[in-house]
């Protein structure tokens, strides 16, 4: 089955280490999303990338790292620059760069110690 | 991108339609009105877009208002699995730059 698939769902980190989320998708899309989302808010988003080794800053860049060095992977590290990374990160693909459906990953929520 | 604004929260009573209102009064022209959807703790999910006419599919009923300032999603049997968070996003057409600007939503809840 197609779809996007991030890991870990769940990770534990104390506070100062770096992390790096997975996220991975066989749908073929050009496009790939990085999205925070604290309790009880809506999504903001941390980076974009419409082609591979390309990506844009969102709104809340500050603090994290994202490469695109395959068009099925998008990664997305949480830096000790980040001040509050305790949040559920989702990761969505689309298919090209002149946007259309969203698909979502089912989101890894990180918690810093 | 246009701004939307939608009402925080919204309670329907289950078998009944629910109609989730959108303000997008600052949308271009060829600027696309999106739905999604987010049931708690996971991705979200696409429901339905549309850009001037009305459109209609397995999930829900899009309506847009004439002058495109607003748009009402329509759940016509509301179910209790339908609880969930709903966005509208206004999405432009290729510009150089896809940002899919999400707000906080309308939380909607499905009474039994």
């Amino acid at each position: 089955d197609g779809g996007i698939t991030q890991s870990p769902k769940y990770l534990f980190r104390k506070e100062g280490q770096n992390v790096t989320l997975s996220c991975e998708q066989n749908l073929n899309h050009d496009a790939m999303y990085w999205y925070r989302q604290d309790p009880g808010q809506g999504l903001r988003l941390i980076y974009y990338s419409q082609i591979v080794n390309d990506f844009q800053k969102g709104d809340i860049a500050e603090g994290y790292s994202v490469s695109r060095e395959k068009k099925e992977s998008f990664p997305l590290t949480v830096t000790s620059a980040q001040k509050n990374p305790t949040a559920f990160y989702l990761c969505a693909s689309s298919r090209d760069r002149a946007g259309g459906e969203l698909f979502f990953g089912e989101g890894s929520r990180l918690t810093v110690l | 991108d246009a701004k939307t604004t939608q009402p925080p929260s919204m309670d329907c009573a289950e078998g009944r339609a629910a109609n989730l209102p959108c303000n997008h009064s600052t949308i271009s022209g060829n600027e696309y009105v999106y739905w999604y959807r987010q049931i708690h703790s996971q991705g979200p999910q696409y429901i339905i877009h549309g850009l001037k006419n009305n459109e209609t599919n397995e999930m829900a009923s899009l309506i847009i208002t004439e002058d495109r300032k607003s748009s009402t999603l329509i759940l016509p049997h509301a179910t209790l699995r339908d609880t969930a968070v709903y966005y509208c996003i206004g999405l432009s057409p290729p510009s150089g730059t896809y940002k899919y600007i999400f707000g906080t939503g309308t939380r909607l809840k499905v009474l039994a």
